[in-house]
């Protein structure tokens, strides 16, 4: 059963760059799988940021394009999010996910997701 | 970029009744891409329904989804006390953000 943890530092300075990690274990990284980072702001609803395939292709939400790189690591079986410029907006609780298909249906979906992980943006 | 909106933002209902939620796009949706999502707090989301009408593995059958287009429902036929939580519907799309998800309804105990 695969299984995802988030990782990184909770507190970043303004303007700084936050940095993530998403370790999965229980299978592949290299599966047939996109895998994104989702987050949410403190009492708001959630905001998809972008997503990954091993191949390392990306996509990103155009509203964070200009901030974000996402990156994998095969060999570490995890994949990372940088976003820079950060500001007191981007404080939010951050989830990495992955995304499945149902092969015969195509039906898309997001079926796995870590426990997530707390950013406070604050000198 | 479609936008999803969710109605009513709460819902307050007692153990045993039906929940109805609603979820409306922007533009037409294919049903293929429309789930929906529980999270209670303090937890991540949990994937509840896909393809706007099938049930993820171990989902109770007292979720039901339906819908087509730009009209999406989720139905819970009795509520339970670990029901109580917020409900995102979400689609995924074919141009950036490919994602999107709906402000959420709250259902909590009346």
């Amino acid at each position: 059963q695969v299984q995802l943890q988030e990782s990184g530092p909770g507190l970043v300075k303004p303007s700084g760059t936050l940095s993530l990690t998403c370790a999965v274990s229980g299978g592949s990284i290299s599966s047939s799988n996109w895998w994104s980072w989702v987050r949410q702001p403190p009492g708001k609803g959630l905001e998809w940021i972008g997503e990954i395939y091993h191949s390392g292709s990306t996509n990103y939400n155009p509203s964070l394009k200009s901030r974000v790189t996402i990156s994998v690591d095969k060999s570490k079986n995890q994949f990372s999010l940088k976003l820079s410029s950060v500001t007191a907006a981007d404080t939010a609780v951050y989830y990495c996910a992955r995304e499945s298909v149902d092969i015969p249906t195509g039906y898309y979906y997001m079926d796995v997701w870590g426990k997530g992980t707390t950013v406070t943006v604050s000198s | 970029e479609i936008v999803l909106t969710q109605s009513p933002g709460t819902l307050s209902l007692s153990p045993g009744e039906r929940a109805t939620l609603s979820c409306r796009a922007s533009q037409s949706v294919s049903s293929s891409y429309l789930a929906w999502y529980q999270q209670k707090p303090g937890q991540a989301p949990r994937l509840l329904i896909y393809g706007a009408s099938s049930r993820a593995t171990g989902i109770p059958d007292r979720f039901s989804g339906s819908g087509s287009g730009t009209d999406f429902t989720l139905t819970i036929s009795r509520l339970e006390p670990e029901d109580f939580a917020v409900y995102y519907c979400q689609q995924y799309g074919s141009s950036p953000p490919l994602f999107t998800f709906g402000p959420g309804t709250k259902v909590d105990i009346k």
